[in-house]
């Protein structure tokens, strides 16, 4: 049973560009959260997903934009790239009115 | 505002020894409250999970106790191994904004051979 898939495991882009992480959850999780974790330092929250729509948002700016997809996948979208956006993005799925959450590996993203 | 703050930030101890992780939030308004555990560069993997009406999970070496009045939460870890090097990081999931959790900036623990 596979759990939480996220790619690409690692990405280095340029300052101002703009970058898409995935994340495909567990079977069965049809609620997909996205956190961001700076070195040394606990995951922050982004957004959820549930029913392709946004169901909660954290304290990030608008360049932090995502979608689910049908099929309960999804992407999280960063424009506007900036240095401090340095840091791995953890994907989280749960089934509704579940307890826990199961994470992901993490994509490590890197702004030069 | 929920807060979590986890003490001490880094530990050190040998081979053998019991040890204790702490975890406090501000808010006892929780549904409830997960540790995880990290290894350098990867992802979070779910230790214990213990519900608002729980007092404790146990699950192997690990015992996970809550006291949500007090807004407290320990990590007890017997007989410490070296491949329980890690980060471990609280998380609260807080009744308001139910769908996020709340972490803290994790203890790095290191088991001495």
């Amino acid at each position: 049973d596979a759990g939480v898939t996220q790619s690409p495991t690692h990405l280095i882009k340029t300052r101002g560009q703009q970058v898409t992480l995935r994340c495909s959850p567990k079977s069965g999780h049809d609620t997909v959260s996205w956190y961001q974790q700076a070195l040394g330092q606990g995951p922050q929250f982004i957004f959820q997903y549930y029913e392709e729509e946004e169901r909660q948002r954290g304290n990030f700016p608008d360049r932090f934009s995502g979608h689910q997809f049908p099929n309960y996948s999804s992407e999280l979208n960063v424009n506007a790239l900036l240095l401090g956006d340095s840091a791995l993005y953890l994907c989280a799925s749960t089934a509704a009115g579940a307890p826990g959450y199961t994470f992901g590996s993490g994509t490590r993203l890197t702004v030069v | 505002k929920q807060e979590v703050t986890q003490i001490p930030a880094a530990l050190s101890v040998p081979e053998g020894e019991n040890l204790v992780l702490n975890c406090s939030f501000t808010d006892s308004a929780i549904y409830n409250l997960q540790w995880f555990r990290q290894d350098p560069g990867k992802g979070l993997t779910s230790l214990l999970l213990i519900q608002s009406s729980q007092r404790e999970q146990t699950s192997g070496r690990l015992n996970a106790s809550l006291d949500k009045s007090s807004g407290r939460s320990t990590l007890y870890i017997a007989a410490s191994q070296p491949g329980d090097s890690a980060t471990y990081l609280c998380a609260v999931r807080p009744i308001q904004g139910a769908q996020k959790l709340v972490f803290g900036q994790g203890t790095r623990l290191t088991i001495n051979p």
